[in-house]
C-alpha cells in the first residue's frame, strides 16, 4: 500500500506571495491533518479534514487555510507569506474514525520564504 | 493547555539500551505515541499505547506508561547506529486527530 505523499517536496517563495501544498493520504484513509514544524516552535497542529469538512483547527492566523477533495486529497494554502512561515509542513493520514488511532505522516514539504 | 515535555538529547553506546522519557499534562489523553524522524524525512510511527495499558512491547521497543505520574517512556534494546534520530513523544488531545508533540529527543549512538 502506498504511503502518504506530499508535493512539492521543496519550495522557495518570496514574502507576500502565496503557496499551495498538496497531500495525498493512504488509500482508504479519509482524514488528513496538517502540521508545521520549525526549530523554534516544534511541531504544531494546523487543522484536520475529514470527508471534505474541517473538524479541528489549531491556533494559526487566517492566512493558513485548507481544503479536502472528495478523493480525500487535501491542500493547504498560505497567503501573504512571511519569513516566519519558513518551515517543514507535514501532513498525516488516518482512517479518521473514533477508534482509528494510527496517524501516518508524509515526507513533508520544505517551504523557504525569502 | 496541553503540554508534552522531553529531554533534548541522549547519547548511548551501540549495543546498550536507550530510554527516552516524556511527561504530559493532559490526563484525558487516550492514545500516546512515539515517532521517529531521521534527517530530511517525515515522521515514522514507531509505536503507540492506549491509556488503559501499562506496557507494550514490540520487538526491540518497550513502551511504559505511568498514568498516575503522566510519564511515558520508550526503551530501545540493543541500540544500533541506525537508531540515531530524533524521537518525538505525542499525545492525542481532545478533538479530532489532534496530536500534541514534545520537542523531540535527539538520540546519538556511538561505537
Amino acid at each position: 500500500k502506498a504511503g502518504v505523499t506530499q508535493t512539492p517536496r521543496y519550495l522557495i517563495k518570496t514574502r507576500g506571495q502565496q503557496v499551495t501544498l498538496s497531500c495525498s493520504p493512504i488509500s482508504g484513509h479519509r482524514s488528513v491533518s496538517w502540521y508545521q514544524q520549525t526549530p523554534g516552535q516544534g511541531l504544531q497542529f494546523l487543522f484536520e479534514y475529514f470527508s471534505e469538512t474541517q473538524r479541528n483547527k489549531g491556533n494559526f492566523p487566517g492566512r493558513f487555510s485548507g481544503r479536502q477533495f472528495s478523493n480525500s486529497r487535501s491542500e493547504m494554502n498560505v497567503s501573504t507569506l512571511e519569513l516566519g512561515d519558513s518551515a517543514l509542513y507535514l501532513c498525516a493520514s488516518s482512517l479518521g474514525l473514533q477508534d482509528a488511532y494510527e496517524q501516518y505522516f508524509g515526507p513533508g514539504t520544505r517551504l523557504t520564504v525569502t | 493547555g496541553e503540554d508534552v515535555e522531553q529531554s533534548l538529547f541522549l547519547s548511548v553506546r551501540e549495543g546498550d539500551s536507550s530510554v527516552i522519557n516524556c511527561t504530559y499534562t493532559d490526563s484525558s489523553s487516550t492514545y500516546l505515541y512515539w515517532y521517529k524522524q531521521e534527517p530530511g524525512a517525515g515522521l515514522q510511527l514507531l509505536t503507540y499505547i492506549f491509556s488503559n495499558m501499562d506496557m507494550k512491547q514490540d520487538q526491540r521497543l518497550t513502551v511504559l506508561l505511568n498514568k498516575k505520574d503522566k510519564h511515558l517512556s520508550l526503551r530501545i534494546a540493543d541500540t544500533q547506529t541506525g537508531d540515531s534520530a530524533i524521537y518525538f513523544c505525542a499525545v492525542f488531545s481532545g478533538g479530532y486527530n489532534k496530536l500534541i508533540f514534545g520537542a523531540g529527543t535527539r538520540l546519538a549512538v556511538h561505537p
